[in-house]
């Protein structure tokens, strides 16, 4: 069974411009969550999505961050524009709705604002 | 404060020796996790707990409910255990459920 696959692995931008980040979660997999990790500390859920639909975003810096899971598989989040303090670990995760407590992690995307 | 404290935060051992990270949390929950992550970010779940105590290989994960703590144990530890291990509690929070993560332990195992 294929993991959950992120692209890019690296990305170094600088703030103020504007940069997104996919994600394809494991072949069947309902939920899917986006993750900010900076460096030293746990990761901190940014968006949690059922389906196409999104169940918990109250983390997510709506202002600069957007996400979306159109058909309800693959998911991209953008940042626009980035700042300084965006830099981190991007993790995106997915559960099936029959192992809804055990979420299998992506490789992440570490991002670097300059 | 944090819903989830971990301790120590750093945690440096020669190889074979006894190994434990400690995680508190102040919230309730329905399920605890103990995560181990590598260098370059991959994160692999190690054990999830409700009550009691759990044991896979060398690994033992304990659970008190009563005092909102949870221990991870390694035994006979070696270089490759070597990574940041996450502590992330499983609580409701405005209809949804949603993992709460510790700042993580560093652990290196010296040969």
């Amino acid at each position: 069974e294929a993991g959950v696959a992120q692209s890019p692995r690296y990305k170094i931008i600088e703030k103020r411009q504007s940069v997104a980040f996919w994600c394809n979660p494991i072949s069947g997999h309902a939920t899917l969550y986006w993750y900010q990790q900076i460096l030293g500390q746990g990761p901190k859920l940014l968006i949690q999505f059922q389906n196409n639909g999104v169940v918990d975003d109250s983390q997510l810096p709506k202002d600069r961050f957007s996400a979306e899971r159109l058909k309800g598989v693959d998911s991209t989040l953008k940042i626009q524009p980035a700042k300084l303090e965006d830099s981190a670990v991007y993790l995106c995760a997915s559960s099936s709705r029959q192992a809804y407590n055990e979420q299998f992690f992506g490789p992440g995307t570490r991002l670097t604002v300059l | 404060k944090n819903e989830v404290e971990q301790s120590p935060q750093n945690l440096t051992a020669q190889e074979g020796e006894f190994i434990t990270i400690n995680c508190s949390y102040s919230v309730g929950i329905s399920a605890l996790h103990w995560l181990q992550q590598h260098p370059g970010g991959g994160i692999v779940s190690l054990f999830m707990l409700s009550s009691g105590k759990k044991k896979h290989g060398r690994l033992i994960a304990t659970i008190n409910i009563q005092e909102k703590h949870s221990s991870l144990h390694i035994t006979a530890s070696h270089p490759r255990d070597s990574a940041v291990y996450i502590c992330a509690v499983r609580s409701q929070s405005g209809g949804a459920q949603k993992l709460v993560f510790g700042q993580g332990t560093r652990l290196t195992i010296n040969p």
